[in-house]
């Protein structure tokens, strides 16, 4: 079963606006993640946030946690139209490493 | 810095054929990873490896699969090809055995594209 839902699937912006992303999820996790796609590439890892956590930041990022809502949001600020991609969330939990993404959300980022 | 190395980058194969993919992790990474991204769908964990011992299996095939060899490179080996086998494989590595690092960062490689005709 998908362990991470992407909100929305698809989120069109102008440059300089500010982008926030939501994902949920179902079991219990050791730590959420954020990656970045750009059409057909490779996943670059932007940002990871342990459970015990609640909000942690890099840079132009802002990474949030809800652990009673098992949901996590993403908010990219004055985006730039090179932060057109696709963003998913991932988590791991229990004792296993392996990510079990979401569906993805595609940002577009209009000059 | 040294990232993961996947080759090759583009593959094109028959129904039915066999196919191998070739993983380099990054150097002193102990765990590889296997991900297969279908068009317009999510990555899905197929397998990993600690140490050169399989440690996770998740949605693979039972005509798939993986081993991880002693210079720690994996190769993922895949046979009677279906055209649904089409898709991104991507491997992943990182570190678990690291003592007070945070765990679960995986560093992707930029992916296979098979394509199977």
């Amino acid at each position: 079963s998908q362990q991470g839902e992407e909100d929305p699937q698809a989120l069109s912006i102008q440059e300089g606006e500010n982008a926030t992303m939501n994902c949920s999820y179902k079991t219990s996790i050791n730590n959420l993640q954020w990656y970045r796609q750009n059409s057909g590439r490779g996943l670059v890892h932007l940002i990871l946030i342990r459970s015990n956590e609640r909000e942690k930041h890099s840079g132009r990022l802002r990474v949030t946690l809800d652990t009673s809502k098992k949901s996590s949001s993403l908010l990219i600020t004055a985006s730039r139209a090179a932060d057109t991609a696709s963003y998913f969330c991932a988590t791991t939990g229990g004792s296993n490493y392996k990510l079990t993404f979401g569906k993805g959300t595609l940002l577009t980022v209009n000059p | 810095a040294a990232g993961v190395i996947q080759s090759p980058r583009h593959l094109i194969k028959e129904k039915r054929e066999t196919a191998t993919l070739k993983c380099y992790p990054i150097p002193r990474h102990d765990t590889v990873y296997w991900y297969q991204q279908g068009p317009g769908q999510d990555p899905q964990f197929l397998i990993s490896f600690y140490e050169k011992m399989q440690s996770d299996k998740g949605s693979i095939p039972d005509r798939f699969s993986a081993q991880q060899f002693s210079d720690y490179h994996s190769e993922l080996n895949m046979s009677s090809l279906e055209l649904g086998d089409s898709a991104l494989y991507f491997c992943a590595s990182s570190f678990r055995a690291r003592a007070g690092a945070w765990m679960g960062t995986q560093y992707f490689g930029p992916g296979t594209r098979l394509l199977v005709l």
